[in-house]
């Protein structure tokens, strides 16, 4: 259990509807990173958020939209639902870790919203 | 480019090693991560190592980082029918992480 929680855990949607995931990051942590794994696929990043601000953004359309709350929780906002949307959307919350000289960012994964575009 | 690579499926027998590759695509990539995604769960951070190492063992898992070649291995010692999983190498660029397609990990019993 990595303390990362995601809602819903399934959803079912038809075209051009819109959909809205919740993520909740794990205590202390203030980046949540959001991203789609398509069914056999590695995950593609979507867009990370550092402090209510949106940090970095991958290569998603603008319908893929996302907000971060004061509590560091955020949202995936998702417009214009099309079929190729059905992924499976995981949230990351990361902590930064130094050692060895090196440091690195661990991201801690939720369980994931399995979203089904019909 | 961008992507990291690996093989989609390795099957071993239970008992034996198994040895999961993936090539990467950054030389200056400062750490890398292999991850264990279970049938219907999210990603599981099993491993990672610093560029500055050429080898991590935690247990039965060995690491195993050729930096000239950006070639990455993660070998699971006296593998059992719990390792089956999906195991996917990644490393970070900027602030995302750039991900294989993963490797199926099926054992034999």
């Amino acid at each position: 259990e990595t303390g990362v929680t995601q809602s819903p855990t399934h959803l079912i949607k038809t075209r051009g509807q819109q959909v809205t995931l919740r993520c909740s990051s794990q205590s202390g942590h203030n980046t949540v990173s959001w991203y789609q794994q398509a069914l056999g696929q590695g995950p593609q990043f979507i867009f990370q958020y550092y402090r209510e601000e949106e940090n970095g953004r991958g290569n998603f359309p603008p319908r893929f939209s996302g907000l971060q709350f004061p509590n560091y929780s955020s949202e995936l906002n998702v417009n214009a639902l099309e079929l190729d949307d059905s992924a499976l959307y995981l949230c990351a919350s990361s902590l930064h870790v130094s050692g060895g000289g090196l440091s690195y960012n661990e991201q801690f994964f939720g369980p994931g919203t399995r979203l089904t575009v019909l | 480019g961008e992507d990291v690579e690996q093989s989609l499926f390795l099957s071993v027998r239970e008992g034996d090693s198994s040895v999961i590759n993936c090539t990467y695509t950054d030389s200056s990539s400062t750490y890398l991560y292999w991850y264990k995604q279970e049938p219907g769960a999210g990603l599981q951070l099993l491993t990672y190592i610093f560029s500055n190492m050429d080898m991590k063992q935690d247990q039965r898992l060995t690491v195993l980082l050729n930096k000239k070649d950006k070639h990455l291995s993660l070998r699971i010692a006296d593998t059992q029918t719990g390792d089956s999983a999906i195991y996917f190498c990644a490393e970070p660029l900027n602030y995302q992480l750039i991900w294989g397609a993963g490797t199926k990990l099926i054992i034999k019993p």
